[in-house]
């Protein structure tokens, strides 16, 4: 069973901060997504890493910066967090792109709810 | 570039009532669809793909190439149904995109 987990539920930052959301997959996955759940406009892909080390923008990558150092984490950080960035965060990861639908399905964590004040 | 929409932001229906999610799509290429599912308070979770031609908790999509639509369909909804469900497609750079999202919500 796939278990992706996020450190935390919930976090509360000011404005300025800088923030780190981190991300454990333990399934030895190559990909591993960052979004934002906004209410009306879903998901949206911040970044993404396909391997360590390596990351790839996505959708919506500005305010934001990833790192990912080993296989089974990615992290998202918020240089400087605005009250624009309050949102749900979502982390996802998945097998390859091996081309074959069950190794590309993404397995999502729990979400980290982010209040900028 | 590739696009997802959900029209309705909330569905009510009644229990034991047909229900039918929205979801259309524009993308140039081939793509693949999908429907993703977060009931209250877990994480969410693949419900079903089109290329598996599944029928999931009841659920069922069919891929309509001509309209660009991906809708999800149930004949008889039952109150556990209740969720946001979201319509994603895969296209260019093995990417989702995912829609708006649809609140349904079955009551008794």
């Amino acid at each position: 069973d796939v278990k992706v987990t996020q450190s935390s539920r919930y976090l509360v930052k000011r404005t300025g901060e800088k923030v780190f959301l981190e991300c454990v997959q333990d399934m030895d996955h190559e990909n591993m997504f960052w979004y934002r759940q906004d209410p009306g406009l879903g998901l949206r892909l911040i970044y993404f890493s396909y391997d360590v080390k390596m990351k790839e923008k996505g959708d919506i990558p500005e305010g934001y910066s990833v790192s990912r150092e080993k296989k089974e984490r990615f992290s998202l950080i918020l240089e400087s967090a605005s009250t624009n960035q309050t949102s749900m965060y979502l982390c996802a990861s998945s097998l390859s792109w091996g081309g074959q639908a069950v190794e590309e399905t993404q397995y999502f964590g729990p979400g980290t709810r982010l209040l900028v004040l | 570039a590739q696009r997802v929409t959900q029209p309705e932001k909330l569905l009510s229906v009644f229990k034991g009532a047909p229900v039918e999610l929205k979801c259309n799509y524009s993308y140039s290429g081939s793509p693949e669809l999908f429907w993703y599912v977060q009931y209250s308070r877990q994480r969410l979770q693949l419900l079903l793909r089109h290329i598996s031609r599944e029928s999931i908790k009841g659920f069922t999509a069919d891929l309509n190439k001509g309209e660009t639509s991906f809708h999800l369909k149930k004949p008889f909804a039952q109150e556990e149904d209740s969720a946001m469900y979201y319509c994603a497609l895969r296209g260019a750079g093995n990417m989702l995109t995912f829609g708006g999202g649809t609140r349904l919500m079955v009551k008794p």
